[in-house]
Parts: C-alpha cells; sequence; structure tokens
C-alpha cells in the first residue's frame, strides 16, 4: 500500500521565480493539507483540499495558492518567492470522518526548496 | 487561541530506559484530538499516536503511550525501553474537533537522542 508520496524531494529556485510541488495521497484518502515548515520549528499549516476545493486556509498569502485534482492528487504552486520561503514542504492524506471531522493525517517525504 | 507547548528543546535516554516527553495544550473546544510525531533526519513525519479528548483510557501503540491528563491539559509521550533508532525530533500536534478546522497545531518540538 503505496504511503503519500511528493515530487520533487529538493528544488532550487531564485528569488521572483514561481514554483509547483506535487502530491499523491495514500491510496483511500480523499483530503490533502500542505504545511511548511521552517528549520528548527514546527509544521505551519498553509491550506487544505477536499472534493477539489480549498477547504480551509492557515496565514499564508495569496501567492501561495494550490489545486486538487479529480484522483485526490494535489498541487502546491508559490509564486514571486522571497527567501523566506526556504523551507520543508510537507504535504498530509487523511480521509473525512463519519463526524465529518478529518481521520489521522499521514505525510509524505516533503520537498525541501532553497530560495538563493 | 489554540497552542501547543514542548518545553523540551532536547533529550538524551540511554538505550533500553524509558523517557517522557513533555506536551501541553491550550484549547477552548471540548473536542479535539492529540497527535505525537516523530521526524527523523530524513524529514518524513511519522505518525506514532493519537488521543481523543473523549477517550478515557490512555493511547498505546508498541512501545509508545500517550499519558493524557484532561485537567492539566498535557499529552505527554512515553517510549518504553528506548532503541538507537528512536533518535529523531518528536512533535504534538493537537486538531480542535469541529468541522471547519481541521489543520493540526504543532508544538516546536523535542529533539531525543538515544545514546547505547
Amino acid at each position: 500500500d503505496a504511503g503519500v508520496t511528493q515530487s520533487p524531494t529538493h528544488l532550487i529556485k531564485t528569488r521572483g521565480q514561481q514554483v509547483t510541488l506535487r502530491c499523491s495521497p495514500k491510496s483511500g484518502h480523499d483530503t490533502v493539507s500542505w504545511y511548511q515548515q521552517a528549520l528548527g520549528q514546527g509544521p505551519q499549516f498553509i491550506f487544505q483540499y477536499y472534493e477539489e476545493e480549498e477547504r480551509q486556509r492557515g496565514n499564508f498569502p495569496d501567492r501561495f495558492s494550490g489545486h486538487q485534482f479529480p484522483n485526490y492528487s494535489s498541487e502546491l504552486n508559490v509564486n514571486a518567492l522571497l527567501l523566506g520561503d526556504s523551507a520543508l514542504y510537507l504535504c498530509a492524506s487523511s480521509l473525512v470522518a463519519w463526524d465529518r471531522v478529518t481521520d489521522t493525517q499521514y505525510f509524505g517525504p516533503g520537498t525541501r526548496l532553497t530560495v538563493l | 487561541a489554540q497552542k501547543i507547548t514542548q518545553t523540551q528543546p532536547g533529550m538524551f535516554v540511554q538505550e533500553k530506559e524509558a523517557v517522557t516527553l513533555d506536551c501541553t495544550y491550550d484549547t477552548s473546544d471540548q473536542s479535539y484530538g492529540l497527535f505525537w510525531y516523530k521526524q527523523p533526519s530524513s524529514g518524513e513525519m511519522i505518525f506514532l499516536i493519537y488521543q481523543g479528548s473523549y477517550d478515557e483510557q490512555n493511547a498505546t501503540e508498541g512501545r509508545y503511550s500517550l499519558n493524557f491528563q484532561k485537567a492539566r491539559k498535557s499529552a505527554n509521550l512515553v517510549i518504553s525501553a528506548s532503541q538507537l533508532g528512536d533518535s529523531a525530533m518528536y512533535f504534538c500536534a493537537m486538531r480542535e474537533g469541529s468541522y471547519n478546522t481541521d489543520k493540526l497545531i504543532f508544538g516546536t518540538g523535542t529533539r531525543l537522542q538515544v545514546f547505547p
């Protein structure tokens, strides 16, 4: 049973560029969440996608956008990159539970983005 | 506002000994979930254990147990019989139970080092 996969593993960009990160959820999961983890900190919630729509958003600017496809995979796009966007980007998948609260979130290996 | 506090930046434990990692939380919600994740140097967040706010028994998963003290708002992780492979960052996280709040709030983590 494949777990959560992310691509690419590492990415180096320069300020002002745009980047797209990809995530495939764990088999059977329908919800994808994205987190940003700066060095030495805990992950910070960016947004969550369910049924191809953004369900909830954290405190991140509009430069961060996303998409969910019919097969539940997801993309995270970041425009106009800043040095401060350098971080590990983690994708997590889960399944909406009976009480409409998502079940446990399982994480992928992450994409490490470096902005120069 | 909801918050997770991990006051131990680093912990050392000898192989085969037990260790407790501290976590306190703050929320005004009656329904919430508490999670512990392990993050090795590779970066992937590995789910360890879950405790629901209405669960009367402390959660256990193999060598991991969660010491849940609701009145004190603490959810400490106990690792029994530590192994060298347990060396990693450990994050405590909380999810509030309302439909529109599926995001996880993470603490700053505790780095555990297991020595022979």
